[in-house]
């Protein structure tokens, strides 16, 4: 199995702040990897697939870069609304696998 | 708009077979491919398995000797088994669609809480 990891697992980050969270695979997975963004008792909601394509109604301050095993979710500048957790997923090879997940926080 | 929802029990006796169904709305179950995922409280996301639409299915290694996913598409609707629970298989069960075998997840249901306790 794919093994993913995120880092920082904690972020605390002001409105305005540029913000950038890291996910990495244990072995490479070109550029199948999603970035979903999740509140308190909510589903999880894609932001980027295909490491850097940003799904269709998400604002354009999220931006995803990275191939093989490291990748990167970008929030150019942070907005209340903003304020999740963030889950890198794999779709390379089966079985599908998240990372860990990053919580960004009020600073 | 595509909207999906869970329903089943909350709670379930150790032992026992939880079981889960996803009704897919405002859409065609066919041509896509429809995952359930988890997820313990306070903890991460688990992707349990996934079905076409014609029946074809993959499971996580991790839990396939207790699940069955299967498809009823005269009523736009997929089902969860998951046998011999424990407390460990506690969690938010989603129900998910990706629009290919290896695809990430565009549309989520809104959620189970599934306890397992006696």
């Amino acid at each position: 199995d794919i093994q993913m990891t995120q880092s920082p697992s904690t972020l605390s980050a002001s409105v305005g702040d540029r913000v950038t969270i890291t996910c990495r695979a244990s072995q490479s997975i070109s550029r199948w990897l999603a970035w979903y963004q999740q509140k308190p008792g909510k589903a999880p909601k894609v932001l980027i697939y295909k490491a850097s394509s940003l799904e269709s109604g998400v604002p354009s301050r999220f931006s995803g870069s990275g191939s093989g095993t490291e990748f990167t979710l970008t929030i150019s500048s942070l907005q209340p609304d903003d304020f999740a957790t963030y889950y890198c997923q794999q779709y390379n090879s089966y079985p599908f696998g998240f990372g860990p997940g990053t919580k960004v926080d009020i600073k | 708009q595509v909207q999906l929802q869970e329903s089943g029990p909350g709670l379930v006796k150790p032992s026992e077979t939880l079981s889960l169904t996803c009704t897919v709305s405002g859409g065609s179950i066919n041509s896509y491919y429809w995952s359930w995922i988890r997820q313990p409280p306070g903890k991460a996301l688990e992707w349990i398995g996934n079905i076409y639409y014609s029946g074809s299915t993959n499971y996580n290694p991790s839990l396939k000797s207790q699940v069955t996913i299967s498809v009823d598409t005269s009523k736009n609707q997929f089902s969860l088994k998951l046998s011999s629970v424990t407390a460990a298989d506690s969690a938010v069960y989603y129900c998910a669609r990706s629009r290919d075998s290896y695809g990430y997840f565009d549309y989520w249901g809104l959620g189970t809480l599934v306890t397992v306790s006696s």
